[in-house]
């Protein structure tokens, strides 16, 4: 039969603008959580993680939001560039194990 | 360069097959992980390593085994081998036994059944 591909929601910005990814994590007892980037045949890379007792860490032009009420979590990135095109997905921790998303593409036009 | 080291990069090979997938950690990380990423299901988490031991185990199906050797490297066994075990398979190497660490990647291996 006919596969199904994984869906991917998509964010396409220009180059310079600010990007803003969302992710809504599914365990209130998860502790930490990181971001990572994943290009195009390669394996995912660590951009930022956050503990649960934060709300905001602060990278080199990134930025991650944890909103342990609503258990959402953003990752912002300022004055994208076209080397951030990727796939972008958020990873939660709990029982030991990290549980990932299903990511989010993001397309940097120039 | 995550400094996590994966053989082969590619492999394919037929139904009914056994294949092994070795992963070399950074140096001084103790735990491994495994995980596949295939197009319908995206990354899942099969199974860890710490120091030897396995610790934790996710989605891995009875086919599937790992060990982790005295120097630290694993390898990931997959037998009877099915056209849906196609996929990308990471190793991710981290300092820490528990999950609240960062975990660091390797390139993958990608697995190509026919």
């Amino acid at each position: 039969g006919e596969s199904v591909g994984l869906h991917l929601p998509t964010l396409s910005v220009q180059e310079g603008d600010n990007s803003i990814i969302n992710c809504a994590y599914s365990n209130s007892a998860s502790d930490y959580f990181i971001w990572y980037k994943q290009e195009s045949g390669k394996g995912p890379q660590f951009i930022i993680d956050i503990r649960s007792n934060m709300d905001k860490r602060q990278g080199q032009r990134v930025t991650v939001l944890l909103n342990k009420t609503v258990k959402h979590l953003s990752l912002q990135i300022a004055a994208t560039q076209p080397g951030d095109s990727a796939v972008y997905f958020c990873a939660e921790n709990s029982n030991y194990k990290l549980t990932f998303g299903k990511g989010t593409l993001l397309t940097v036009n120039p | 360069d995550s400094g996590v080291t994966q053989t082969p990069k590619h492999l394919i090979t037929a139904t009914g097959q056994r294949v092994t997938l070795r992963c070399s950690p950074r140096s001084g990380d103790l735990s491994v992980y495994w995980y596949q990423q295939s197009l319908d299901q995206g990354l899942q988490f099969l199974i860890q390593y710490y120091n030897g031991e396995e610790r934790a185990k996710g989605n891995i199906l009875e086919r599937f085994s790992a060990q982790q050797f005295p120097d630290l490297h694993s390898e990931l066994n997959l037998s009877s081998l099915e056209l849906g075990d196609s996929a990308l398979y990471f190793c991710a190497s981290s300092p820490s036994i528990s999950g609240s660490y960062e975990q660091y990647f390797g390139p993958g291996t990608r697995l190509t059944v026919t």
